[in-house]
């Protein structure tokens, strides 16, 4: 069945670095989400990308739709402390159905 | 605040007995979903409910059921309760049905089975 794939499972980085995560589907997706949620909270919506291609921007976080509309990444540029959490994609599947990665989490090293 | 409100917040229970898991959806929205998340596992969809209906179902065992109300309120019905079955269990709402549609989630239920 279809599966959306993210790695890593865990990154740690130094406060002030990069981090980037990703997210890949075995099969092409309309549209993909992406959803962060912080240490004892619920995951809350980040963004949606559509168009094949599409790159979308948030202040320090930027998120881009493959060609092949099959993988997907979310960059965060110098990491801060808020940025911790775990950071999900979610590509649709049959009847209506969202299907989330297993997440991404991003510890920040002060 | 999402506007999704679940009750309880904890619940802790022993092992064969059953319980009931509730969510109202913000203002509005006729879809609710129920996922459960365990311990580094993710976000597991269970089920979707669309004005009442049943609109798609996830890997939900036999054991739970659920259904959402006219009042577009769900209840998430787990029984013979098993230790795996401790989780942390979310409901989440948005205005329709469709992948494109925005999840709001609500803070969620823990759950521990002891």
């Amino acid at each position: 069945g279809q599966q959306v794939m993210q790695i890593p499972q865990y990154q740690h980085v130094q406060e002030g670095e990069d981090f980037t995560t990703y997210c890949n589907s075995s099969t092409t997706l309309s549209n993909i989400q992406w959803y962060k949620q912080r240490p004892g909270g619920h995951p809350v919506f980040l963004i949606q990308l559509v168009k094949s291609g599409e790159v979308k921007k948030q202040k320090r976080l930027t998120f881009q739709f493959g060609e092949a509309k099959k993988n997907s990444s979310l960059h965060i540029t110098a990491t801060q402390t808020t940025d911790v959490g775990t950071y999900f994609c979610a590509g649709p599947h049959r009847d209506d159905k969202i299907i989330f990665g297993k997440g991404t989490r991003l510890h920040i090293l002060p | 605040d999402s506007g999704v409100t679940q009750t309880p917040k904890h619940l802790i229970t022993a092992t064969g007995q059953r319980v009931t898991l509730r969510c109202s959806p913000r203002s509005g929205d006729l879809s609710v979903y129920w996922y459960q998340q365990s311990l580094d596992q993710g976000l597991q969809f269970l089920i979707q409910y669309y004005n009442g209906e049943e609109r798609a179902k996830g890997n939900i065992l036999e054991r739970f059921s659920a259904q959402q109300f006219p009042d577009l309120h769900s209840e998430l019905n787990l029984s013979s309760l098993e230790l795996g079955d401790s989780a942390l269990y979310f409901c989440a709402s948005s205005v329709a049905t469709g992948a494109r549609n925005t999840q709001y989630f609500g803070p969620g239920t823990r759950l521990t089975v002891l």
